[in-house]
């Protein structure tokens, strides 16, 4: 069926290390990837893309893998820090389409 | 920087009342989304617009409608506002197949 979904529902990591959020996505035709963050009473922001035709893309403290062939996605953010406390979901666009399906997301506690 | 902007951040109405969402975005984007967001069920798509005047139906369009008269702003309709219909709404913008930008949010609570 259509889904995208998290492993983790919550990820709690120390203050400094390396944080890594993965997703599942269900249709092989997508064809372009989204990472959003959401903090608390706010709308999603933009972190990072990556097209199907890469499997790897870096941003500042944040890179996103694409496994194509397990049609899985992960987001690693490089030592992470108390601003990087929020909600994370991926989504998955749908090739030729305006479609996209968005996970559901997984809460990330940065511990001091 | 990308600018989607909407109505009212929080909103209080009356089960039976007709509510109006307002998004408003300045990067002359052609597609524009309204989204309901819910815990535990992700985004879900209730309309989309990839041109003035055009629309097309997302995931759950049931008890909504729309409105694209400009190009920079997309109204979301509640005819008939019903208690579960109370939930987080995200309006979102892209140019044509690329990332979508979300605005605040208005958090709608039907009494």
């Amino acid at each position: 069926g259509e889904s995208v979904g998290l492993h983790l529902p919550t990820l709690s990591v120390q203050e400094g290390d390396n944080s890594i959020i993965n997703c599942a996505y269900s249709n092989s035709a997508s064809d372009y990837f989204i990472w959003y963050k959401q903090e608390s009473g706010k709308g999603p922001q933009f972190i990072i893309d990556i097209r199907s035709n890469m499997d790897k893309r870096q941003g500042q403290r944040v890179t996103v893998l694409l496994n194509k062939t397990v049609k899985h996605l992960s987001l690693q953010i490089a030592a992470t820090q108390p601003g990087d406390s929020a909600v994370y979901f991926c989504a998955e666009k749908w090739k030729g389409t305006y479609k996209y399906i968005f996970g559901t997301g997984t809460r990330l506690k940065v511990l001091a | 920087d990308v600018k989607v902007t909407q109505s009212s951040r929080y909103l209080v109405k009356r089960t039976g009342e007709k509510v109006f969402l307002e998004c408003v975005q300045d990067m002359d984007h052609e597609n524009m989304f309204w989204y309901r967001q819910d815990p535990g069920l992700g985004l879900r798509l209730i309309y989309f617009s990839y041109d003035v005047k055009m629309k097309e139906k997302g995931d759950i369009p049931e008890g909504y409608s729309v409105s694209r008269e400009k190009k920079e702003r997309f109204s979301l309709i509640l005819e008939s506002a019903s208690t579960n219909q109370t939930s987080m709404y995200l309006c979102a913008s892209s140019p044509s197949s690329d990332t979508q930008y979300f605005g605040p949010g208005t958090r709608l609570t039907v009494l």
